[in-house]
C-alpha cells in the first residue's frame, strides 16, 4: 500500500506567477483534501474534492482552485502568486466513507519571491 | 466558526515525565477532535481521535478524552521518551471542514 505523495518538494516562484502542485493518494482512497501551512502555524483547511467536484472550501480566494482526477489524483492551482503564499502546502487523502482519517503527504514547499 | 486553542509551546520536559497540552474548541455542531503528530522533517501523522462526548482516543501511550461540558480534549502521556520530541496539533472537523490549532512543540531531553 503506497501513502500519499506530493511533487515537487521544494519550489520557488516569483510574484505575480501561477504555480501547479500534485498530490497522489493512498491507494483507493477517493477523497483528497488540501491545506496550507504557514511557518510555525497549523494547517489551513484549503478545499476537499470528492468524485472530481469540489466538496468543501475554507477561507481562500478563487485563485487558489483544484482538480481531481479519475485515479483520484489531484492538483492545486494557486494564480496571481503573492508574497504571503509563501508556505508548506499539504495534501491529505482519506476514504468518503471515513472522511475524519486522513493521511498526509511530506508537502511542498513553495517559496514567493 | 469553528476554532481550536492550543496550548503555547514549546514544552520542554525530562524523560519518564507526565504530558499534558491543552487543547480547547468552538464549533457548531457535533464535531469530531484529533491530535496529530509532526516529527522532525516528516508529514502529519494521525495520533488519535475521538468522534463523540465521553470518547477516549488512545495510541502509543497517548490518550485524550472528548469533554464537551468543557470543550476541551488535552492530551496526556504518562511517561514521555525523547522519541516523542514532535509538533502536537489538536484538529476538529465538523461538516467537512477540518481545523487546526497552531500547534505545541515538545520537546523531551535525556
Amino acid at each position: 500500500e503506497t501513502g500519499v505523495t506530493q511533487s515537487p518538494t521544494h519550489l520557488i516562484k516569483t510574484r505575480g506567477q501561477q504555480v501547479t502542485l500534485r498530490c497522489s493518494s493512498q491507494s483507493g482512497h477517493n477523497t483528497v483534501s488540501w491545506y496550507q501551512q504557514a511557518l510555525g502555524q497549523g494547517p489551513q483547511f484549503i478545499f476537499q474534492y470528492y468524485r472530481e467536484e469540489e466538496n468543501g472550501r475554507g477561507n481562500f480566494p478563487p485563485r487558489f482552485s483544484g482538480l481531481q482526477f479519475p485515479n483520484y489524483s489531484s492538483e492545486l492551482n494557486v494564480n496571481a502568486l503573492e508574497l504571503d503564499d509563501s508556505a508548506l502546502y499539504l495534501c491529505a487523502s482519506s476514504l468518503r466513507a471515513d472522511q475524519e482519517t486522513q493521511y498526509f503527504g511530506p508537502g511542498t514547499r513553495l517559496l514567493v519571491l | 466558526g469553528n476554532s481550536v486553542t492550543q496550548m503555547e509551546g514549546p514544552v520542554t520536559l525530562s524523560e519518564e515525565a507526565f504530558l499534558t497540552i491543552n487543547c480547547t474548541y468552538t464549533a457548531t455542531g457535533y464535531p469530531s477532535l484529533f491530535w496529530y503528530v509532526q516529527y522532525p522533517g516528516e508529514g502529519l501523522q494521525l495520533l488519535l481521535k475521538a468522534t463523540k462526548a465521553d470518547d477516549k482516543g488512545s495510541n502509543k501511550g497517548f490518550e485524550a478524552t472528548y469533554r464537551k461540558e468543557t470543550t476541551s480534549f488535552h492530551l496526556e502521556k504518562g511517561s514521555v521518551q525523547v522519541s516523542d520530541s514532535a509538533v502536537y496539533f489538536c484538529a476538529l472537523t465538523s461538516y467537512q471542514k477540518v481545523t487546526f490549532g497552531t500547534g505545541t512543540k515538545l520537546q523531551v531531553i535525556p
